[in-house]
């Protein structure tokens, strides 16, 4: 059974750093990209970023809102995709999803929860 | 960067069909944007429904279906169940980046 679990979310400062983790089983990590999203309070979905398998490169895409602030990465070793969020703002409040790329965005995780407040 | 409209909220009887759409500021949308549609009901994740335009995943009931209609991608519900109750996304993608339109809260009532 595919199985995601993202852990790491919590209450954090303005400007601090915060690492999130995507530990996933039931399939083999290595051959997929991985792609994490996030959903504000009581609004819409959005896309954060991306991260190619190593057959693909390993490279990462982001969207525009967190480029140069938050890092995509993944331990193929251990099965878990990593969201470093650098400079947090408080916009950046939100539940955190990870999701699993094939030839399809298809098992998304139950998310983690992101403040960000003084 | 685009933008990817959808009706705010959408009521349907239940046993009845309703059409979801999903269009670019860009233009037309067409198969290059991949469309994806997802359900997701309140306090869970969201959940794949359709990718690809009109593909469905092993666990999309057969009710729903995806397709290009008039320049948007479409979710059509045919016979709508209680359970189907839910805010639905659509999601395009543009050389490289993804953008989500604002989603659809379909009331079944």
């Amino acid at each position: 059974e595919v199985q995601l679990v993202e852990s790491g979310g919590g209450l954090v400062q303005p400007g601090r750093s915060l690492r999130l983790s995507c530990t996933a089983s039931g399939f083999t990590f290595g051959d997929y990209a991985m792609s994490w999203f996030r959903q504000a309070p009581g609004k819409g979905l959005e896309w954060v970023g991306f991260i190619r398998s190593k057959a693909y490169g390993g490279t990462t895409e982001y969207a525009a809102s967190v480029k140069g602030r938050f890092t995509i990465s993944r331990d193929d070793s251990k099965s878990i995709a990593y969201l470093q969020m650098n400079s947090l703002k408080t916009e950046d409040t939100a539940v955190y999803y990870c999701t699993r790329y094939g030839d399809f965005y298809d098992y998304w995780g139950q998310g983690t929860l992101v403040t960000v407040s003084s | 960067q685009a933008v990817v409209t959808q009706e705010p909220s959408l009521t349907v009887s239940p046993g009845g069909t309703v059409t979801l759409t999903c269009g670019s500021s860009t233009g037309a949308v067409t198969s290059g944007h991949y469309p994806y549609w997802f359900q997701q009901k309140p306090g869970q994740a969201p959940r794949t429904l359709i990718y690809d335009t009109s593909n469905k995943h092993s666990w999309t009931p057969a009710r729903f279906s995806g397709s290009l209609l008039g320049g948007k991608a479409a979710l059509t519900l045919s016979g709508a169940q209680p359970e189907d109750e839910a805010e639905y996304y659509c999601l395009l993608s543009y050389s490289g980046a993804v953008v989500f339109g604002g989603g659809t809260k379909l009331t079944v009532l």
